[in-house]
């Protein structure tokens, strides 16, 4: 059974840093990785996608990384800003849901940057 | 495109009574997905649907719920004598078929 786990649960950091936020999951057979954000009373709005054969997405300030093997996700969020406040969803598609996109979701970290 | 619609945002209930939450998906999707996010947990699958199919309901409880995708119109998920352990915000999802999933702004269930 597939798990998702992220690291750490919460992030307070002030404006202009870069960050690294953590995602980890127990089985390699995935068919892509996606890193949502979420804010309060609103839905998922998705940031990177990455395909199972790449290793990583950038968009704008942000970049994603894949090491299927290790199980491992990183999302590197550059000169971070009091928007970026929000919390951050990993999600894996298991390679077994051929078709259709079941997505199983980490806990999220939940980020605030402080002017 | 509106993207996915759901409604209500906001839905109370009593104990013991019903709750209908409705999605509309992205035109063009005929693919819809349900999850529910318990207060500090993930979002957990719930079931997922075509039109007049239910595809995958392993994430329902077997119990109480019900979700549906009629011909015409939203997608309904129906909770029947709800419990305050339903409390929950409850995503809708729509995909056309192949990559990419767009989420609604949930429903957030509260049970009195």
């Amino acid at each position: 059974k597939q798990e998702v786990t992220q690291i750490p649960a919460a992030l307070s950091v002030p404006e202009g840093e870069n960050l690294v936020l953590n995602c980890s999951f127990t089985d390699s057979a995935i068919y892509n990785l996606q890193w949502f954000r979420q804010d309060p009373g609103k839905g998922l709005t998705s940031l990177l996608l990455i395909q199972s054969s790449q290793r990583e997405q950038t968009s704008g300030r942000l970049n994603a990384s894949l090491d299927k093997s290790s199980g491992r996700s990183t999302l590197y969020i550059a000169a971070s800003q009091p928007g970026d406040s929000a919390t951050y969803l990993c999600a894996v598609r298991p390679r077994e849901n051929t078709g259709f996109q079941k997505l199983v979701f980490g806990t999220g970290t939940r980020l605030l940057v402080s002017p | 495109n509106a993207g996915v619609m759901q409604n209500p945002r906001h839905l109370v209930r009593r104990r013991g009574q019903e709750a209908r939450l409705r999605c509309s998906p992205m035109k063009g999707h005929s693919h819809v997905y349900w999850y529910r996010q318990l207060p500090e947990e993930g979002l957990k699958f719930m079931v997922y649907l075509q039109k007049e199919n239910i595809i995958d309901e392993s994430g329902m409880p077997k119990e109480r719920f019900s979700a549906e995708f009629p011909k015409e119109g939203p997608s309904i998920l129906r909770i029947q004598q709800v419990v305050r352990g339903d409390s929950a915000a409850y995503f809708c999802a729509s995909s056309p078929g192949g990559a990419g999933t767009t989420f609604g702004s949930g429903t957030q269930l509260s049970v009195l």
